[in-house]
């Protein structure tokens, strides 16, 4: 059964820290996403990557780094947490020109 | 930036009706379109794909494709309650990412 998995699916921070969300696959899959989901607003691209070491930005990169150092993870960064970062985090992986897993998703809440 | 564009809803149908659900698109040179379902909280998940002009059935579900008109759609026969959701469109630009439309939200009434 294929799987792509987040390690939280909630996560309450404080403003200021930095918060690291893992997402891992097991289909070893060349791309990955990282989105953010927010009522109203769709599905928003943060960051992608399609290869090891590779990353490139989406739609709203600022406030967020992501890191690939293995081909089946793939991290979101949140150098400094602000409230406006408060939302549902969903990562997700495909071969190219085929179906996109998601993960379960992870709802961050920053105080 | 290639773009996927849905009518945000909500669409309501009455149960055992068809449910029609459309989806237009920009890039000329999309191959493969993708039709995901997502309930309230949960992930989305995969329903439909379609990379031919036509029509293609699974079940209770037919996608509908229009190359030459950018148009993608979605039927769904005899809705149930438990359709109620956001159905979101997708195709892939070049090779590197899915765009998404922002979904249209289905309520399946008893």
């Amino acid at each position: 059964d294929v799987k792509v998995t987040q390690s939280s699916r909630y996560l309450v921070k404080r403003t200021g820290e930095k918060v690291f969300l893992e997402c891992v696959q097991d289909m070893d899959h060349e791309n990955m996403f990282w989105y953010r989901q927010d009522p109203g607003l769709g599905l928003r691209l943060i960051y992608f990557s399609y290869d090891v070491k590779m990353k490139e930005k989406g739609d709203i990169p600022e406030g967020y780094s992501v890191s690939r150092e293995k081909k089946e993870r793939f991290s979101l960064i949140l150098e400094s947490a602000s409230t406006n970062q408060t939302s549902m985090y969903l990562c997700a992986s495909a071969q190219s020109h085929n179906e996109q897993f998601f993960g379960p998703g992870t709802r961050l809440t920053v105080l | 930036q290639k773009e996927v564009e849905q009518n945000s809803g909500p669409l309501s149908v009455p149960e055992g009706a068809i449910a029609s659900l459309n989806c237009t698109y920009s890039d000329r040179g999309s191959q493969s379109f993708f039709w995901y379902r997502q309930y309230s909280g949960k992930s989305p998940e995969l329903i439909m794909f379609i990379y031919s002009n036509g029509d293609k059935e699974d079940g209770r579900f037919t996608a509908q494709l229009n190359k030459a008109s950018q148009y993608v759609s979605l039927l769904i026969r005899d809705s149930q309650p438990s359709d109620s959701a956001t159905y979101l469109c997708a195709n892939w630009e070049g090779f590197q990412k899915l765009v998404f439309g922002t979904g249209t939200r289905l309520l399946v009434s008893p």
